[in-house]
């Protein structure tokens, strides 16, 4: 099974750019898709995108032209970058991996990262 | 988008209790309908995909159920690693939309 951990700053200023990464290890990088999720108590479990080896995406049009997913096919990382970011963006951010066996499921997760917006 | 609207919110239950989870979507997601569990401070962790398929390493006691817009995650005898939050996910069609999740706890 894949391991994945998130990195990044727990504080952001509002309107900056959060950016987040991800390292995976385990798993082939073409067997999955590479994604991000958030969890705040407000809004609880919010998909935010993901991302495929073949150059597939998909973006959670909620965030409009915020975010952006992308993968480091050399390095077995993925990043996240949401820009203009308000305190409604604080919450826990995950990375994970996407079994698509026909019914896509989130198979694997990392721990979580708190990211806090606040200046 | 998809909304999912799971019942209860939160479920006060006994080890030993047979319990049931109910996550109904707001449009035809097919099977395509996943259960998670998480702990508090931890990750969710997948325990049925496609509605009714449970994930190898997962305990019997749980199963899933259902089909286009109505589903189920029953837990036929509570055991005390059970208490917990559990979430129904679509994977029907983006954007994935999750349900806001029902509490288990202890009676």
């Amino acid at each position: 099974q894949v391991r994945l951990q998130e990195s990044g700053p727990g504080l952001v200023k509002p309107s900056e750019t959060l950016s987040l990464t991800c390292s995976f290890s385990g798993g082939s990088i073409s067997s999955y898709y590479w994604t991000w999720i958030r969890q705040s108590p407000g809004k609880g479990l919010e998909w935010l995108a993901y991302i495929h080896v073949s150059g597939v995406t998909n973006y959670n049009p909620s965030f409009k032209s915020r975010v952006t997913i992308s993968l480091d096919t050399s390095g077995s990382q993925f990043s996240l970058k949401l820009s203009s970011v308000t305190d409604a963006d604080t919450a826990v951010y995950y990375c994970a991996s996407i079994f698509w066996s026909g019914h896509p499921f989130i198979e694997s997760w990392g721990q979580g990262t708190r990211v806090t917006v606040s200046s | 988008d998809i909304q999912m609207t799971q019942s209860p919110s939160s479920l006060p239950a006994s080890v030993g209790d047979r319990v049931t989870i109910t996550c109904r979507a707001s449009e035809y997601v097919s099977s395509y309908l996943n259960w998670y569990q998480q702990k508090p401070g931890k990750a969710p962790k997948v325990l049925i995909f496609a509605a009714s398929k449970l994930l190898s390493g997962v305990p019997s006691r749980f199963s899933g159920s259902g089909s286009g817009t109505d589903f189920t995650l029953t837990i036929s005898s509570l055991q005390p690693e059970d208490f917990a939050t559990y979430y129904c996910h679509q994977s029907y069609s983006t954007p994935y939309t999750f349900g806001q999740g029902t509490r288990l706890e202890i009676k």
